[in-house]
Protein backbone atom coordinates (compact mmCIF):
# COMPACT_ATOMS: atom_id res chain seq x y z
CA UNK A 1 0.00 0.00 0.00
CA UNK A 2 1.42 3.19 -0.94
CA UNK A 3 1.86 5.86 1.86
CA UNK A 4 2.67 9.79 0.88
CA UNK A 5 4.61 11.26 3.76
CA UNK A 6 5.30 15.17 3.87
CA UNK A 7 7.83 17.02 6.74
CA UNK A 8 7.22 19.35 8.03
CA UNK A 9 3.58 19.68 8.79
CA UNK A 10 3.99 23.31 9.28
CA UNK A 11 5.85 25.79 8.79
CA UNK A 12 6.47 29.22 9.29
CA UNK A 13 9.06 31.92 7.86
CA UNK A 14 9.09 35.35 6.79
CA UNK A 15 8.84 36.95 3.33
CA UNK A 16 11.48 36.66 0.94
CA UNK A 17 12.84 33.94 2.61
CA UNK A 18 13.48 30.09 0.16
CA UNK A 19 11.99 27.17 1.57
CA UNK A 20 12.12 23.65 0.75
CA UNK A 21 9.21 21.58 1.26
CA UNK A 22 9.72 17.56 1.63
CA UNK A 23 7.15 14.56 0.10
CA UNK A 24 8.39 10.88 0.67
CA UNK A 25 6.60 7.84 -0.53
CA UNK A 26 6.88 4.39 -0.19
CA UNK A 27 6.56 2.69 -3.37
CA UNK A 28 9.27 3.94 -5.55
CA UNK A 29 7.08 2.81 -9.25
CA UNK A 30 5.23 5.87 -9.04
CA UNK A 31 3.81 6.76 -12.52
CA UNK A 32 4.02 10.65 -11.79
CA UNK A 33 3.74 12.97 -8.64
CA UNK A 34 1.54 16.30 -8.53
CA UNK A 35 2.01 19.01 -5.89
CA UNK A 36 -1.07 21.51 -5.20
CA UNK A 37 -1.81 24.17 -2.92
CA UNK A 38 -4.83 24.27 -0.67
CA UNK A 39 -6.37 27.54 0.48
CA UNK A 40 -8.81 27.30 3.58
CA UNK A 41 -12.37 26.62 2.38
CA UNK A 42 -11.23 26.15 -1.28
CA UNK A 43 -10.60 23.48 -3.16
CA UNK A 44 -7.16 22.43 -4.49
CA UNK A 45 -5.21 23.91 -7.72
CA UNK A 46 -2.54 21.78 -9.47
CA UNK A 47 0.76 23.59 -9.35
CA UNK A 48 3.34 20.95 -11.03
CA UNK A 49 3.04 17.41 -12.04
CA UNK A 50 6.14 15.50 -12.51
CA UNK A 51 5.79 12.32 -15.18
CA UNK A 52 8.26 9.82 -13.74
CA UNK A 53 10.78 9.92 -16.57
CA UNK A 54 11.33 13.64 -15.39
CA UNK A 55 13.92 14.88 -12.99
CA UNK A 56 12.36 18.09 -12.17
CA UNK A 57 9.23 20.97 -13.46
CA UNK A 58 9.63 24.46 -12.81
CA UNK A 59 7.07 27.24 -12.93
CA UNK A 60 7.79 30.56 -11.52
CA UNK A 61 9.22 30.75 -8.33
CA UNK A 62 8.55 27.02 -7.79
CA UNK A 63 10.52 24.18 -8.65
CA UNK A 64 9.50 20.32 -8.21
CA UNK A 65 12.17 17.52 -8.22
CA UNK A 66 11.61 13.67 -8.08
CA UNK A 67 14.03 11.13 -6.97
CA UNK A 68 11.91 7.84 -7.87
CA UNK A 69 14.93 5.68 -6.44
CA UNK A 70 14.85 7.47 -3.22
CA UNK A 71 11.21 7.94 -3.23
CA UNK A 72 11.68 11.79 -2.75
CA UNK A 73 9.98 14.76 -3.86
CA UNK A 74 11.16 18.30 -3.14
CA UNK A 75 9.02 21.73 -3.55
CA UNK A 76 11.53 24.90 -3.79
CA UNK A 77 9.74 28.25 -3.42
CA UNK A 78 11.85 31.08 -3.88
CA UNK A 79 11.96 34.51 -2.50
CA UNK A 80 8.53 33.29 -0.51
CA UNK A 81 5.56 36.05 -0.36
CA UNK A 82 2.67 36.18 1.93
CA UNK A 83 0.39 35.19 -0.64
CA UNK A 84 1.75 31.83 -0.99
CA UNK A 85 0.77 31.02 2.44
CA UNK A 86 -1.79 27.67 1.94
CA UNK A 87 -1.40 23.92 2.80
CA UNK A 88 0.97 22.56 0.31
CA UNK A 89 0.08 18.82 -0.79
CA UNK A 90 2.04 16.00 -2.82
CA UNK A 91 0.31 13.26 -4.32
CA UNK A 92 1.75 10.31 -6.27
CA UNK A 93 -0.29 8.22 -8.96
CA UNK A 94 0.65 4.83 -9.46
CA UNK A 95 -0.63 3.73 -12.61
CA UNK A 96 -1.19 5.11 -16.02
CA UNK A 97 -4.73 5.29 -16.54
CA UNK A 98 -7.16 6.56 -14.35
CA UNK A 99 -6.33 8.81 -11.80
CA UNK A 100 -6.34 7.38 -7.74
CA UNK A 101 -4.21 9.59 -6.68
CA UNK A 102 -2.23 8.98 -3.07
CA UNK A 103 -2.07 12.42 -0.99
CA UNK A 104 0.03 13.30 2.08
CA UNK A 105 -1.54 15.03 4.75
CA UNK A 106 0.25 18.50 3.68
CA UNK A 107 2.50 21.17 4.85
CA UNK A 108 1.03 24.26 6.02
CA UNK A 109 2.53 26.92 5.24
CA UNK A 110 2.43 30.54 7.33
CA UNK A 111 4.98 33.36 5.03
CA UNK A 112 4.51 36.15 7.33
CA UNK A 113 5.38 40.18 5.61
CA UNK B 1 -14.87 28.02 -18.93
CA UNK B 2 -15.85 27.63 -15.29
CA UNK B 3 -14.10 25.20 -13.30
CA UNK B 4 -15.13 21.86 -11.09
CA UNK B 5 -19.01 23.26 -9.30
CA UNK B 6 -20.00 21.65 -6.07
CA UNK B 7 -23.10 22.71 -4.35
CA UNK B 8 -23.45 23.14 -1.56
CA UNK B 9 -20.36 24.43 0.36
CA UNK B 10 -21.82 23.57 3.66
CA UNK B 11 -24.11 20.99 4.64
CA UNK B 12 -25.63 20.64 7.99
CA UNK B 13 -27.43 17.22 8.71
CA UNK B 14 -28.53 15.53 11.90
CA UNK B 15 -27.61 12.02 12.53
CA UNK B 16 -29.39 9.51 10.61
CA UNK B 17 -30.31 12.20 7.75
CA UNK B 18 -29.38 11.54 4.34
CA UNK B 19 -26.60 14.01 2.56
CA UNK B 20 -26.44 14.78 -1.21
CA UNK B 21 -23.47 16.63 -2.90
CA UNK B 22 -23.32 17.45 -6.51
CA UNK B 23 -20.74 18.02 -8.50
CA UNK B 24 -20.54 19.38 -12.16
CA UNK B 25 -17.46 18.72 -13.69
CA UNK B 26 -15.64 21.05 -16.35
CA UNK B 27 -16.95 21.63 -19.64
CA UNK B 28 -15.88 18.72 -22.24
CA UNK B 29 -14.38 16.61 -18.84
CA UNK B 30 -16.36 13.09 -18.42
CA UNK B 31 -14.26 11.39 -15.57
CA UNK B 32 -15.47 12.27 -12.14
CA UNK B 33 -13.24 11.60 -8.75
CA UNK B 34 -15.05 12.03 -5.43
CA UNK B 35 -12.29 12.21 -2.53
CA UNK B 36 -13.12 12.62 0.87
CA UNK B 37 -10.81 15.27 3.18
CA UNK B 38 -11.08 13.78 7.54
CA UNK B 39 -9.83 16.07 10.50
CA UNK B 40 -6.40 16.49 10.05
CA UNK B 41 -5.76 13.62 7.55
CA UNK B 42 -5.13 13.55 3.73
CA UNK B 43 -7.46 13.30 0.86
CA UNK B 44 -8.17 9.86 0.66
CA UNK B 45 -10.29 8.70 -2.71
CA UNK B 46 -13.06 7.53 -2.52
CA UNK B 47 -15.06 6.38 -6.40
CA UNK B 48 -14.05 7.37 -9.77
CA UNK B 49 -17.40 7.75 -12.19
CA UNK B 50 -17.24 7.69 -16.06
CA UNK B 51 -20.75 8.89 -17.56
CA UNK B 52 -23.47 6.56 -16.20
CA UNK B 53 -20.49 4.12 -15.14
CA UNK B 54 -19.01 3.35 -11.54
CA UNK B 55 -15.33 2.52 -12.60
CA UNK B 56 -13.66 2.11 -9.41
CA UNK B 57 -15.40 2.49 -5.64
CA UNK B 58 -12.35 0.48 -3.70
CA UNK B 59 -12.14 3.72 -1.40
CA UNK B 60 -15.85 3.90 -0.81
CA UNK B 61 -17.76 2.17 2.26
CA UNK B 62 -19.54 -0.46 1.10
CA UNK B 63 -22.95 0.70 3.27
CA UNK B 64 -24.92 3.65 3.47
CA UNK B 65 -22.71 5.68 0.29
CA UNK B 66 -23.52 5.53 -3.01
CA UNK B 67 -22.44 7.37 -6.25
CA UNK B 68 -23.95 8.42 -9.69
CA UNK B 69 -22.98 10.61 -13.01
CA UNK B 70 -25.89 10.24 -15.02
CA UNK B 71 -25.56 11.11 -18.87
CA UNK B 72 -27.41 14.29 -18.26
CA UNK B 73 -26.93 16.47 -15.13
CA UNK B 74 -24.32 16.38 -12.21
CA UNK B 75 -22.57 13.75 -10.32
CA UNK B 76 -23.99 12.77 -7.07
CA UNK B 77 -22.78 11.05 -3.69
CA UNK B 78 -25.23 10.46 -1.57
CA UNK B 79 -24.79 9.41 2.28
CA UNK B 80 -27.55 7.48 3.94
CA UNK B 81 -28.08 7.34 7.63
CA UNK B 82 -25.14 9.55 8.52
CA UNK B 83 -23.44 9.58 11.50
CA UNK B 84 -20.82 11.95 12.99
CA UNK B 85 -17.95 10.45 11.80
CA UNK B 86 -18.90 11.21 8.06
CA UNK B 87 -18.34 14.37 8.44
CA UNK B 88 -15.64 15.58 6.26
CA UNK B 89 -14.57 17.82 3.23
CA UNK B 90 -15.90 15.95 -0.14
CA UNK B 91 -13.86 17.06 -2.88
CA UNK B 92 -14.97 16.14 -6.42
CA UNK B 93 -12.14 16.79 -9.63
CA UNK B 94 -13.04 15.88 -13.30
CA UNK B 95 -10.78 15.15 -15.96
CA UNK B 96 -10.73 15.15 -19.92
CA UNK B 97 -9.07 11.83 -19.87
CA UNK B 98 -6.86 9.45 -18.37
CA UNK B 99 -4.25 9.54 -20.76
CA UNK B 100 -0.94 11.02 -20.59
CA UNK B 101 -1.27 14.78 -20.84
CA UNK B 102 -5.22 14.30 -20.02
CA UNK B 103 -4.88 12.65 -16.69
CA UNK B 104 -4.25 15.95 -14.71
CA UNK B 105 -7.18 16.80 -11.90
CA UNK B 106 -9.40 19.96 -11.69
CA UNK B 107 -10.64 20.38 -8.37
CA UNK B 108 -13.96 21.95 -7.13
CA UNK B 109 -13.89 23.91 -3.97
CA UNK B 110 -15.50 20.75 -1.81
CA UNK B 111 -18.39 20.14 0.42
CA UNK B 112 -17.78 20.69 4.23
CA UNK B 113 -20.45 17.94 5.49
CA UNK B 114 -21.28 18.68 9.72
CA UNK B 115 -23.26 15.71 11.03
CA UNK B 116 -24.77 16.90 14.15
Amino acid sequence: KQEVTQIPAALSVPEGENLVLNCSFTDSAIYNLQWFRQDPGKGLTSLLLIQSSQREQTSGRLNASLDKSSGRSTLYIAASQPGDSATYLCADKLNSGYSTLTFGKGTMLLVSP
Amino acid sequence: NAGVMQNPRHLVRRRGQEARLRCSPMKGHSHVYWYRQLPEEGLKFMVYLQKENIIDESGMPKERFSAEFPKEGPSILRIQQVVRGDSAAYFCASSPGTGTGQEKLFFGSGTQLSVL
